[in-house]
């Protein structure tokens, strides 16, 4: 069963940089997974914040990006709000199932 | 711009067959474009994948479920439904439907999401 590595928790203060990774079983993570990143707050349903490694969203801030790093998907906040505190959560494709798998989630506390 | 709203029994009993459907608005299930997919959400508990289809019929299920998922489309009502059949507690879920744009494998648009709890 493919799994999906996240960190469980990160702590960032108001205005700094925090750096979030995804991680496969399978092995280094790449393009081909095309990694997706919600932020998802209590109550609501996830919000798509990037697709495809890097891309945003029309709706996705500026602070926010997406790369590749050290074999994982990453998500950079640079520039934190208050409101960036949320659960997040990357997912993987694996093509040659055509599935998709959620990564555990990051809950990331702005303090 | 497209919306999704997620309809059907909140409560379930344990051995029987969750239902649920969502509804398209703003847009066309039967564009080939896009899959539509379904996730859950056990409470305080991360994203599960469910599975996703495309207008067609095509579908594709996550393995541990899939012995016990069906998912369909009714492409004249832009609607498309999950059953998931044999339920216990452990399938107490939020349960969304979301769009997937396959080009590029990218979920842009959810639905609010539906409580369904297993109880009898």
């Amino acid at each position: 069963q493919t799994v999906v590595t996240q960190e469980p928790s990160l702590t960032v203060s108001p205005g700094g940089t925090v750096t979030l990774t995804c991680a496969s079983s399978t092995g280094a993570v790449t393009s081909g997974f095309y990694p997706n990143w919600f932020q998802q707050k209590p109550g609501q349903p996830p919000r798509a914040l990037i697709y495809s490694t890097s891309n945003k969203h029309s709706w996705t801030p500026a602070r926010f990006s997406g790369s590749l790093l050290g074999g994982k998907a990453a998500l950079t906040l640079s520039g934190v709000q208050p409101e960036d505190e949320a659960e997040y959560y990357c997912l993987l494709y694996y093509g040659a199932a055509q599935h998709v798998v959620f990564g555990g989630g990051t809950k990331l506390t702005v303090l | 711009q497209v919306q999704l709203q997620e309809s059907g029994p909140e409560l379930v009993k344990p051995s029987e067959t969750l239902s649920l459907t969502c509804t398209v608005s703003g847009g066309s299930v039967s564009s080939n474009n896009y899959y539509w997919s379904w996730i859950r959400q056990p409470p305080g508990k991360g994203l599960e994948w469910v599975g996703y289809i495309y207008y067609s019929g095509s579908t594709k299920y996550n393995p541990s479920l899939q012995s016990r998922v069906t998912i369909s489309v009714d492409t004249s009502k832009d609607q498309f439904s999950l059953k998931l059949s044999s339920v216990t507690a452990a399938d107490t879920a939020v349960y969304y439907c979301a769009r997937v744009v396959w080009q590029l494998v990218y979920f842009d648009f959810w639905g609010q999401g539906t409580l369904v709890t297993v109880s009898s």
